[in-house]
């Protein structure tokens, strides 16, 4: 059972490109959620999907930020017109269908850098 | 506000010594509670939960919390450190009632250094 995947590894923008960062969750995980680790801060959690829902986006940036979890293929992160601020590592994280409290099982990350 | 302190940047023991990593929490009612450990460039592991019961929780590679309700702590503790041991620790809490939707609230994180 493979785990979370997450691509690219790195990526590499300029000023004012577009970013999009994938997320296949854990077999059998219906719930993906995104954070984002700063340099030399802890994770913050940005949002919170089930297949084809958005059910809490609160640690989104209002602008420029978007998610989604289709029915079929990864979640995606997008970032618009991203800038130097961006710069950071973004986690993915799945866990199964809600029953009990369940971990979150994290993906080794997507390292954004904006030039 | 609901937050996770870790007031410790960096935790240093010798091999084979006993080591605590602390945490603290400020989050209304009865949080879950959650330890784990990031390797270089990699994501994070899971090491251990509390949900309720026992206040002592035991997980992977020998390591176990202790959850103080009265303190609102959940320190990490393993009582024969190895350097293999050496990474960054995270702490967090997931918020527990209606309207929670399961998202961790993470401390900054302690770097723990075990040296031989």
């Amino acid at each position: 059972n493979a785990g979370v995947m997450q691509n690219p590894r790195h990526l590499v923008r300029r000023r004012g490109q577009e970013a999009r960062l994938r997320c296949s969750p854990m077999k059998g995980h219906s719930h993906v959620y995104w954070y984002r680790q700063l340099p030399e801060e802890g994770l913050k959690f940005m949002v919170y999907l089930q297949k084809e829902n958005i059910i809490d986006e609160s640690g989104m940036p209002k602008e420029r930020f978007s998610a989604e979890f289709p029915k079929e293929g990864p979640s995606i992160l997008r970032i618009q017109q991203v800038v130097r601020g961006d710069s950071a590592a973004y986690f993915c994280a799945s866990s199964p269908p809600a029953q009990g409290v369940n971990e979150q099982f994290f993906g080794p990350g997507t390292r954004l850098t904006v030039l | 506000a609901q937050s996770v302190a870790q007031p410790e940047d960096q935790v240093n023991v010798a091999e084979g010594n006993p080591l605590t990593v602390k945490c603290t929490y400020s989050v209304s009612g009865n949080p879950y509670l959650f330890w784990y450990v990031q390797y270089p460039n990699r994501g994070l592991q899971f090491l251990l939960k509390y949900i309720t019961g026992d206040n002592l929780v035991k997980g992977s590679y020998g390591f176990e919390a202790e959850f103080n309700k009265s303190q609102t702590s959940f320190h990490l503790k393993k009582p024969s450190a190895l350097v293999s041991d050496s990474a960054l620790y995270f702490c967090a809490v997931s918020p527990h009632g209606s309207g929670n939707t399961g998202k961790l609230i993470f401390g900054q994180g302690t770097t723990l250094q075990v040296k031989p």
